[in-house]
């Protein structure tokens, strides 16, 4: 059972197009981590966010993290065709619990 | 920074037969590795904790004596998938737990299992 939502399950856009994908759960994040896989590969971390209404930026990717910390969200502006791949959100405890991810696909 | 190899990168196997992937860290010590599965489009689910010296700790329904976990050492953790059938068929990752005040992981590249 996931333990944490992710929305959209699929989004396809257009290069230069920005998109939003989302993380969500009922209970608080002691912090949170944003992954990115790439098909045959092992998730890469993008960032930690920790303090509520953190917001941290990584050249084009900005990552949101709500006051109550249950959410995050991680946006990406001007997305290129580098930018595809599946993005994890995943709850940082001991063990890392995944949510089920977002695959983007951006079209050249 | 931190590495964690895998290897090997993708294995065919004939089912009934054993195969064991290794998860190295090459440039820390890591007392705590994870293992886990991911099928196609599908998200990571982890399987285990392996911890360096002790038995590991597996999730709610693996099964432990088919998912065979061994840490030896403080760099090495292997996971041995014995009498394998097609259904265990998977993308399997395994990840290096690095204290530096906040948890730090550190991914493998993962193995691509196909029994056939």
């Amino acid at each position: 059972t996931q333990l944490l939502e992710q929305s959209p399950q699929f989004l396809s856009i257009q290069e230069g197009e920005n998109l939003t994908v989302y993380c969500n759960s009922s209970s608080v994040f002691s912090s949170l981590q944003w992954y990115r896989q790439e098909p045959g590969e092992g998730p890469v971390l993008l960032v930690t966010v920790v303090t509520g209404g953190e917001v941290k930026k990584l050249k084009r990717l900005t990552f949101q993290f709500g006051d109550a910390r249950k959410d995050s969200s991680l946006h990406i502006t001007a997305a290129q065709p580098g930018d595809t791949g599946l993005y994890l959100c995943a709850r940082l405890d001991y063990k890392l619990s995944f949510g089920a991810g977002t695959t983007v696909t951006v079209r050249a | 920074g931190a590495v964690v190899s895998q290897h090997p990168s993708r294995v065919i196997c004939k089912s009934g037969t054993s195969v064991k992937i290794e998860c190295r860290s090459l440039d820390f010590q890591a007392t705590t590795m994870f293992w886990y599965r991911q099928f196609p489009k599908q998200s990571l689910m982890l399987m285990a904790t392996s911890n360096e010296g002790s038995k590991a700790t597996y999730e709610q329904g693996v099964e432990k004596d088919k998912f065979l976990i061994n840490h030896a050492s403080l760099t090495l953790s292997t996971l041995t998938v014995t009498s394998a059938h097609p259904e265990d068929s998977s993308f399997y990752i395994c990840s290096a737990l690095q204290r530096q005040g906040v948890y730090g992981y550190t991914f493998g590249s993962g193995t691509r299992l196909t029994v056939v």
